[in-house]
């Protein structure tokens, strides 16, 4: 068990650009989230897959955002034509079947200038 | 709509002292409660976790508890440790069983 692993760890990007993140849930879990989080604030959910079914979004998760799963396996977030209101730490997590306890990544901090 | 209150926002103790963290709910309907660390400019780390048919967990020097009938949960630290300072943060299922809805988070600097 190698944990909740997240790529890159940090991006800096110019408003406009296109950018992807990467997560790699626990390898028998199920079910993978992603949570943004801003400085000062707990984190706030923005979608939730389970195996590769795309299960809820939040309407935080804009048009400009898009999430994947293709083989239940890891997760790609996108944010596209990048805000500075983008910026923040985005948060992946995963648990396993008929469990609550979600297992954070350790976060991509995004900063849009 | 469940929100979530941390009080309080910030506590700084010196080393040796007990202390409580305060999570409460607007919505009583707590279904599984789940209490977390996380240290500057890193992910979150489990502590604890309470479902829906208990009362409280305890793990080492912690332990959580949880009242549905006032909506609140809270954090107890035994014999705080400078290794104890992080933000602690606590989050309810009650959003729907596959998302948590997060409080603000505690500071907790603890001072040799």
């Amino acid at each position: 068990d190698t944990g909740v692993s997240q790529n890159p760890r940090h991006k800096i990007t110019k408003r406009g650009q296109n950018v992807t993140f990467r997560c790699d849930p626990i390898s028998e879990h199920n079910r993978l989230y992603w949570y943004r989080q801003t400085l000062g604030q707990g984190p706030e959910f923005l979608t939730y897959f389970q195996n590769e079914a795309q299960l809820e979004k939040s309407r935080l998760l804009s048009d400009r955002f898009s999430a994947e799963r293709p083989k239940g396996s890891f997760s790609t977030l996108e944010i596209q034509r990048t805000e500075q209101g983008d910026s923040a730490m985005y948060l992946c997590a995963s648990s396993g079947v008929g469990s609550y306890n979600l297992y954070f990544g350790p976060g991509t901090r995004l900063l849009v200038l | 709509k469940q929100e979530v209150t941390q009080i309080p926002a910030a506590l700084s103790v010196p080393e040796g002292e007990n202390l409580v963290l305060n999570c409460s709910f607007t919505d009583s309907a707590i279904y599984n409660l789940q209490w977390f660390r996380q240290d500057p400019g890193k992910g979150l780390t489990s502590l604890l976790l309470i479902q829906s048919s208990q009362r409280e967990q305890t793990s080492g020097r912690l332990n959580a508890s949880l009242d549905k009938s006032s909506g609140r949960s809270t954090l107890y630290i035994a014999a705080s440790q400078p290794g104890d300072s992080a933000t602690y943060l606590c989050a309810d299922f009650s959003g729907g069983y596959n998302k948590l809805i997060f409080g603000a988070g505690t500071r907790l600097a603890v001072h040799p």
